[in-house]
């Protein structure tokens, strides 16, 4: 198992264009999800994925931000007309809910963008 | 509203000087309490899970210990390699299992 893989891992655009970051869960891993992260900071929950379900989505998630996973496995975080506030590294991570509570995240390398 | 504060937010030890990180949290209904390391560039890496007060787990230097208010990380005789972003985060029982983080302390180890 290579763990949960992102890509691309850096990318550099200009304001207003749109951006699409994948992320390949852990396979046997149900559940998916997406955080953003700024400089100092830590993560920020965007949202979440059971399966192909997106069944709990921020306030931070404007809809700018779309999300989709589609069959259950891979996922796609697109964001249109980006802003310079978009700037960030964007986290995913899975889970195996196994029942018994605890439900540990596994993180990948990130997304870093950069809008200019 | 479920809340995380870490303190400090930077720490410098020389390599072998033994300290603490603190986690206070605010949750509705702890679900589990987390620790994980992140180096530069990098996803975070799962280190611990506590679930309830008066739990401890170890990993080699690394020990984490949980109240009903506050989370510690003690680092014994801490190593260069040990150098990292220390995050804590909690599970609260609002949510689909999603994790809240604080903002982390950053370890600076020196030889």
């Amino acid at each position: 198992d290579t763990g949960v893989s992102q890509d691309p891992r850096h990318k550099i655009t200009k304001r207003g264009q749109n951006v699409t970051f994948r992320c390949d869960p852990i396979s046997e891993h149900n559940r998916l999800y997406w955080y953003r992260q700024t400089l100092g900071q830590g993560p920020e929950f965007l949202t979440y994925f059971q399966n192909e379900a997106q069944l709990e989505k921020s306030r931070l998630l404007s809809d700018r931000f779309s999300a989709e996973r589609p069959k259950g496995s891979f996922s796609t975080l697109e964001i249109q007309r980006t802003e310079q506030g978009d700037s960030a590294m964007y986290l995913c991570a899975s889970s195996l809910d196994r029942g018994d509570g605890a439900n540990v995240l596994t993180f990948g390398a990130g997304s870093r963008l950069t809008v200019l | 509203e479920d809340q995380v504060t870490q303190s400090p937010e930077a720490l410098r030890l020389q390599e072998g000087e033994s300290s603490s990180l603190n986690c206070s949290y605010t949750v509705s209904g702890l679900r589990g309490l987390f620790w994980y390391r992140q180096d530069p560039g990098k996803g975070p890496e799962f280190l611990f899970t506590l679930y309830s007060a008066g739990e401890e787990k170890e990993k080699e230097r690394l020990k984490a210990t949980l109240t009903k208010k506050e989370s510690f990380l003690h680092i014994t005789a801490p190593k260069p390699e040990d150098s990292a972003t220390y995050l804590c985060a909690v599970r609260g029982s609002g949510g689909y299992n999603k994790l809240i983080f604080g903002a982390g302390t950053r370890l600076a180890v020196h030889p």
